[in-house]
């Protein structure tokens, strides 16, 4: 499993792009790097995956430069119900899914 | 609601006891797991069944746990002998793929 590092919080105002980078540098060349989401009390949920370049759904976006050492979440205009714990993880060829601490978000009103 | 199914939502036992949570998966899901997630940290990998057969175990996995996925639908995980150091959201999840994964809402479990 690729090691993956993350800050551990990060606060923002409502309506603000907030962006999170996660590090992953021994990512081998058939992973991808997943997010997923968790709100207290929650079950966590897959929000975006991607391999290359740039990836974008209802929720967010996701970039990847070229090296894939290092992928970075953006949520646009965050409101106050994104505050969630954020998981950075490249999965791929593993049976299980190593989550870490992720990124506590916290949005300000 | 097709989603991942947990119960119960919320357990409260005494040490010693042993307790069982059940999971009932979407159902076309053949990959079915068990995490174990403690305040202020990330869900931990416990256990993988992929349709029936157990495949993976965490060293998390002590001999006081046990889990099964009977004719590859739903599962239980049962702890004997509770501890207090049991205590934790214990979360199910079910995928077709290992990467996107489905939970279910948890059971909370409070060891007194």
């Amino acid at each position: 499993l690729a090691k993956t590092t993350q800050p551990i919080s990060m606060d923002s105002y409502e309506g603000q792009e907030v962006n999170i980078t996660c590090s992953h540098n021994n990512i081998a060349t058939n992973d991808y790097i997943t997010w997923y989401q968790q709100f207290p009390s929650q079950g966590p949920r897959f929000i975006i995956q991607g391999y290359k370049t740039k990836v974008t759904n209802e929720v967010a976006s996701l970039f990847i430069p070229a090296d894939r050492k290092s992928s970075t979440l953006s949520l646009p205009r965050v409101s106050l119900s994104d505050t969630a714990v954020y998981y950075c993880l490249v999965p791929t060829g593993a049976n299980n899914l190593f989550f870490g601490t992720g990124t506590r978000l916290t949005v300000i009103p | 609601d097709t989603g991942v199914s947990q119960n119960p939502r919320h357990k409260i036992t005494k040490r010693g006891q042993n307790v069982t949570f059940r999971c009932d998966p979407i159902s076309e899901h053949n990959r079915l797991y068990w995490y174990r997630q403690t305040l202020g940290q990330g869900p931990e990998f416990l256990t993988y069944f992929q349709n029936e057969a157990q495949l993976e175990k965490s060293r998390l996995l002590s001999d006081r746990f046990s889990a099964e996925r009977p004719k590859g639908s739903f599962s239980t995980l049962e702890i004997q002998r509770t501890e207090q150091g049991d205590s934790a959201m214990y979360l199910c999840a079910s995928s077709l793929v290992v990467s996107e994964a489905f939970f279910g809402q948890g059971t909370r479990l409070t060891v007194v």
